[in-house]
């Protein structure tokens, strides 16, 4: 099993700032990938972080808004810019190896003012 | 497009009834399911996943490709099963779709 670490827990932020958020695996992991669960509502897959290069976004994520880097097989950052009240969510790092259980991180509760 | 429905957004019952969490996909491929649960202030977790074919807390699932269904079960619900479960589609590069979650209230 992988355990997966956040940072921030969570944060307060202000409308048209940025916050970036970390997920450390105690592990090498193959796969590492970023959801939002918006308020009362089930996780979406927000992108896949690929280790060396550019993220895949699932539709109605782009990088410009969620930029995502992974710069080794077991850190990854997610970025929220300009955020606007409608990022309020918690945001999940989740990581596997290759096609094996993804395990999640504890979760980024973030509120926007 | 894959799609993983839990009817259910609430399901509530007496300690020692059975428990039956049901959820229904669409895959044009082969699926491969999953649930996870998240017990209050805690992550989330995996459950079980159907492959393997255990039995997890007395939980239960098996998947129906007649009926796209990939049901939760448990014979007689205990106080701590107390949390929300989500059922999760697996699809090619490991991505997970997953269903709007049921939030499951044992009562004493």
């Amino acid at each position: 099993s992988a355990v997966i670490s956040q940072k921030p827990s969570r944060d307060i932020c202000q409308r048209g700032t940025s916050l970036t958020i970390q997920c450390q695996v105690d592990s090498q992991v193959t796969m590492m990938f970023w959801y939002r669960q918006q308020p009362g509502q089930s996780l979406t897959l927000i992108a896949t972080a690929n280790q060396g290069s550019e993220a895949t976004y699932e539709s109605g994520f782009v990088i410009d808004k969620f930029p995502i880097s992974r710069p080794n097989l077991t850190f990854s950052t997610l970025t929220v810019s300009n955020m606007s009240p409608e990022d309020s969510s918690i945001y999940l790092c989740s990581a596997a190896v290759g096609e094996e259980t993804q395990y999640f991180g504890p979760g980024t509760r973030l509120l926007v003012l | 497009a894959q799609r993983v429905t839990q009817p259910e957004k609430l399901l509530s019952v007496f300690k020692g009834a059975p428990v039956e969490l049901k959820c229904n996909y669409s895959y044009s491929g082969s699926p491969e399911l999953f649930w996870y649960v998240q017990y209050s202030r805690q992550r989330l977790q995996l459950l079980l996943r159907h492959i393997s074919r255990e039995s997890i807390k007395g939980f239960t699932a098996d998947l129906n490709k007649g009926e796209t269904s990939f049901h939760l079960k448990k014979p007689f619900a205990q106080e701590e099963d107390s949390a929300m479960y989500y059922c999760a589609l697996r699809q090619e590069g490991n991505m997970l779709t997953f269903g709007g979650g049921t939030r499951l209230m044992v009562k004493p």
